[in-house]
């Protein structure tokens, strides 16, 4: 079993739609939860950063994580073309001094949103 | 702010010959960087981990010697993939990352490289 569980999709919908992108974990210890978007031949984009259950929203974006359940959301609203991207979920255990924490990565979902 | 630049985008070189891929923090200084590598439509696979001044470390199954990488400030990191074959052929991704605070990696551009 991975450590992080994300449908590769791809996922289509039409200009305007809500968008739910999902990532299921199985380490406990993962504190730190991240989305990324990654256009075609780009490096990644760091879209939200979360750490606490709940919510936290960003302009069109929202993500939501529930811990009790291993399970971390982005939803976009109003979804446009532009947000036509594979998006990545990322997540990491608590940080210590000696050295930045890796990030494991889900494996991403190729989303499309047409006009 | 927050800027990590690769150099070169895009590099195609001959089977045998060895390519050295630059990884620069432009406006902070990175204790850490990382180095991944990614296939066409899948996720991002982390090579290893590299800290200024020290030996980096490398994931299982990642072939120190083929994929020497040297943190030598705390701005540069390079990554030289040594006897290039076809088979190393793929999208290399660095990323940059501070200790202490949000310890948020920021990922460069990344470098597409073709061994013909």
């Amino acid at each position: 079993q991975k450590e992080v569980e994300q449908d590769p999709g791809p996922l289509s919908v039409p200009e305007g739609a809500i968008v739910s992108l999902n990532c299921t974990y199985s380490n406990s210890a993962f504190q730190y939860f991240m989305w990324y978007r990654q256009y075609s031949r780009k490096g990644p984009e760091l879209l939200m950063y979360t750490y606490s259950s709940g919510n936290k929203e960003d302009g069109r974006f929202t993500a939501q994580v529930d811990k009790s359940s291993k399970y971390i959301s982005l939803f976009i609203r109003d979804s446009q073309p532009s947000d036509s991207a594979t998006y990545l979920c990322a997540m990491k255990t608590l940080m210590y001094s000696g050295s930045a924490r890796q990030l494991t990565f889900g494996s991403g979902t190729q989303l499309t949103v047409l006009p | 702010g927050a800027v990590v630049s690769q150099h070169p985008s895009r590099v195609i070189c001959k089977s045998g010959t060895s390519v050295k891929i630059e990884c620069r923090s432009l406006d902070f200084q990175a204790t850490t960087m990382f180095w991944y590598r990614q296939f066409p439509k899948k996720s991002l696979m982390l090579m290893a981990t590299s800290n200024e001044g020290s030996k980096a470390t490398y994931e299982q199954g990642v072939e120190k010697d083929k994929f020497l990488i040297n943190h030598a400030s705390l701005t540069l990191s390079t990554l030289t993939v040594t006897s290039a074959h076809p088979e190393d052929s793929s999208f290399y991704i660095c990323s940059a990352s501070t200790v202490g605070g949000a310890d948020e990696q920021f990922f460069g551009p990344g470098t597409r490289l073709t061994v013909l």
